[in-house]
C-alpha cells in the first residue's frame, strides 16, 4: 500500500461522540486525501491537504475537519458523530504536478457509528 | 459530484472470458484513469489513458478513450479468478487536484 497506513482500522463508536482517524505517509508526498466509500455513491472526497497546514473541502465535507502538522500525518476529524457517517473511510497520497500523476491508497478503516 | 459512472454496475463471467467495462463522464478531460479495488482494500492504479490517445494496452489491459462522445472503456481479456474485484474509473476536475471517482463496476470471474 505504498507506505501509507490507517489507524484505527476497525472503530465502533456511539452518536455523538468525536472521532478522530489518522493516516501515515512515509513517501514525502505532498498531498493528502480523505474519501469515504459508501454503497452506491463510490468514493467520495471529504477534504485534502497540499501541504503542511494547507487543507482545503471536497465534495462531502460537512461534519468533518482535517489537519496536517507534519508532512507525514493527516487527521480526519468527526467532531461529533452521526450514523450517517458510518462508513468505509480511505486515505490516499499524491505526488500531484499535473494532471497524469496517481494517487496511492491506504487499507482503509471500517466506521460503525451506532 | 460524479464525474465518471460506470457500466455496468456489476458483471459477471467465466474464467477465460473476455470483461468489458464502460466509463462516461461529463467534462472535458486531459485523461482518464482507471483503479482497481480488491474486497477490504484499497484502490490500486491499473492505467491512464491521456486525451490525445485512443487506446491503450498493459498487460491482459486494453482501455480505449473516446473523447467526442466522453466514453472510455476497459478491456481484460481471459480473465482469472483473480481479476473479481471493482473497478473504477477517474479523471481530474477541471485544473483541480481533486480525482474524481465513479461508482464502480463490480466484477465476478467465476472459476
Amino acid at each position: 500500500d505504498a507506505g501509507i497506513t490507517q489507524s484505527p482500522r476497525h472503530k465502533v463508536t456511539e452518536t455523538g461522540t468525536p472521532v478522530t482517524l489518522r493516516c501515515h505517509q512515509t513517501e514525502n508526498h505532498r498531498y493528502m486525501y480523505w474519501y469515504r466509500q459508501d454503497p452506491g455513491h463510490g468514493l467520495r472526497l471529504i477534504h485534502y491537504s497540499y501541504g503542511v497546514k494547507d487543507t482545503d473541502k471536497g465534495e462531502v465535507s460537512d461534519g468533518y475537519s482535517v489537519s496536517r502538522s507534519k508532512t507525514e500525518d493527516f487527521l480526519l476529524t468527526l467532531e461529533s458523530a452521526t450514523s450517517s457517517q458510518t462508513s468505509v473511510y480511505f486515505c490516499a497520497i499524491s505526488d500531484y504536478r499535473t494532471d497524469t500523476d496517481t494517487q496511492y491508497f491506504g487499507p482503509g478503516t471500517r466506521l460503525t457509528v451506532l | 459530484s460524479q464525474q465518471g459512472e460506470e457500466d455496468p454496475q456489476a458483471l459477471s463471467i467465466q474464467e477465460g472470458e473476455n470483461a468489458t467495462m464502460n466509463c462516461s463522464y461529463k467534462t472535458s478531460i486531459n485523461n482518464l484513469q482507471w483503479y482497481r479495488q480488491n474486497s477490504g482494500r484499497g484502490l490500486v492504479h491499473l492505467i491512464l489513458i491521456r486525451s490525445n490517445e485512443r487506446e491503450k494496452h498493459s498487460g491482459r489491459l486494453r482501455v480505449t478513450l473516446d473523447t467526442s462522445k466522453k466514453s472510455s472503456s476497459l478491456l481484460i481479456t481471459a480473465s482469472r479468478a483473480a481479476d473479481t474485484a471493482s473497478y473504477f474509473c477517474a479523471t481530474y476536475q477541471g485544473g483541480s487536484e481533486k480525482l474524481v471517482f465513479g461508482k464502480g463496476t463490480k466484477l465476478t470471474v467465476n472459476p
